[in-house]
């Protein structure tokens, strides 16, 4: 069965210090990867998509996520937090053969200042 | 271009009584997909629909959850006899034709937060 598993449940940077939400997937084929941020009350946001193109994936807001297969990760960066980047994030992968999306925990990110 | 619409955005339920929550998909959106998140959770998949057929509904509780896509209408998620524990987000998804690489484009609503009291 295809999963992920987001290994922080919290993360706190401080404003304009690189941001890394972790994630690890397990799948027997190659997977179909998606990072999704919530802000409070909010719906959900698709940040960026790897679908078995290249393996660094540039996403909206400056984030971007690495797909290794060696390390079976997909994890989340960016260089620079800014306050309005302080929400909740999902890594989900595509099972189902398709037709549905299993969301990873969540890490809720903290941003000081 | 109006995204994925879902309504009441917020829903409050005395114990016992049904609940009715309304999804419209994007225009062009034949695929429809009920998701649901407990505080403090992550989403989780009830079913996914296409109009007037349930492909999988393999995350939907056994009892008192129903859900449709008419040809006509939105898709409605139907919750009877309402308990505190379906106090939840309830997410609405839709896209084009899944299971196409190069199409994964899930849009999702902003949910219906349902509060049983």
């Amino acid at each position: 069965a295809q999963s992920v598993t987001q290994l922080d449940s919290h993360v706190s940077v401080s404003e304009g210090t690189p941001v890394l939400l972790r994630c690890n997937y397990s799948s027997s084929y190659s997977p179909s990867l998606f990072w999704y941020v919530q802000h409070p009350n909010k719906g959900l946001q698709l940040l960026l998509k790897y679908t078995s193109a290249a393996t660094l994936v540039k996403g909206i807001n400056g984030f971007e996520a690495e797909f290794k297969k060696s390390e079976t990760s997909f994890h989340l960066t960016k260089p620079s937090a800014h306050m309005s980047d302080a929400a909740e994030y999902f890594c989900v992968i595509l099972t189902g053969g398709g037709n549905k999306l299993t969301f990873g925990t969540g890490t809720q990110l903290k941003v000081e200042l | 271009n109006a995204g994925v619409m879902q309504n009441p955005r917020h829903l409050v339920r005395r114990r016992g009584q049904e609940a009715r929550l309304r999804c419209s998909p994007m225009k062009g959106h034949s695929h429809v997909y009920w998701y649901r998140q407990l505080p403090e959770e992550g989403l989780k998949f009830m079913v996914y629909l296409q109009k007037e057929n349930i492909i999988d509904e393999s995350g939907m509780p056994k009892e008192r959850f129903s859900a449709e896509f008419p040809k006509e209408g939105p898709s409605i998620l139907r919750i009877q006899q309402v308990v505190r524990g379906d106090s939840a987000a309830y997410f609405c998804a839709s896209s084009r034709q899944p299971g196409q690489r190069q199409s994964y484009g899930y849009t999702f609503g902003s949910g219906t937060r349902l509060t049983v009291v």
